[in-house]
């Protein structure tokens, strides 16, 4: 299985701001994705980050909103900018392995 | 119409029940289909893949019926600690790229004792 550390894990921010995630994964990945889950919700997928080369955005989520970096094959952060309270959500990475789809422990987001 | 449609649930079982989940797809190009669970405040962990023949785990049965886009779970004789939110996850990616998961709202499960 794959293990991916995914930091903060909560945090409570004041609008206006911007809030980085990160997820560190034990072994090389190719791509990396970012979901959000908003109460009561599913997963949705915001992008994938593939390392060298810009992030793939989903329909209704842009790179100014939540700019993403792939630096390695083992890293990435999602920044979640100029946040409001409609940004309150789980964020979670995920990567494949062997087929199966990993998450982090995911970071449960409170704007205020 | 919902890509990956759950029941809504809750569903409040006695311990020993026995409780059935479906869930249907609207993507006939669906590609592999997973049953997920994802306890409080945790993050989302595969239980079991489903496969055309359908496929036994234990306690945990799962269906597919690609002709009506129809997923299904079984769980037999419940337990405590099988109380969670199950989701439904179709991939629609095609051969050599990247995944495309679509997750269900999912189902609450809460077993009593």
């Amino acid at each position: 299985s794959a293990v991916i550390s995914q930091k903060p894990s909560r945090d409570i921010c004041q609008r206006g701001t911007s809030l980085t995630i990160q997820c560190q994964v034990d072994s090389q990945v190719t791509m990396m994705f970012w979901y959000r889950q908003q109460p009561g919700q599913s997963l949705t997928l915001i992008a994938t980050a593939n390392q060298g080369s810009e992030a793939t955005y989903e329909s209704g989520f842009v790179i100014d909103k939540f700019p993403i970096s792939r630096p390695n094959l083992t890293f990435s952060t999602l920044t979640v900018s100029n946040m409001s309270p409609e940004d309150s959500s789980i964020y979670l990475c995920s990567v494949d392995r062997d087929g199966e789809a990993f998450f982090g422990q995911g970071t449960r987001l409170t704007v205020v | 119409r919902k890509e990956v449609e759950q029941d809504p649930g809750p569903f409040n079982v006695p311990e020993g029940a026995t409780v059935a989940f479906n869930c249907t797809y609207s993507n006939s190009a669906s590609q592999s289909f997973f049953w997920y669970r994802q306890d409080c405040r945790k993050e989302p962990k595969l239980l079991m893949s489903v496969y055309s023949s359908g496929n036994e785990d234990g306690r945990f049965t799962a269906q597919l019926n690609r002709a009506s886009q129809y997923i299904s779970l079984l769980i037999r004789d419940s337990k405590l600690s099988d109380s969670a939110t199950y989701l439904c996850v179709v991939n629609t990616a095609t051969s050599g790229s990247a995944r495309q998961l679509t997750f269900g709202s999912g189902t609450q499960l809460t077993v009593l004792p």
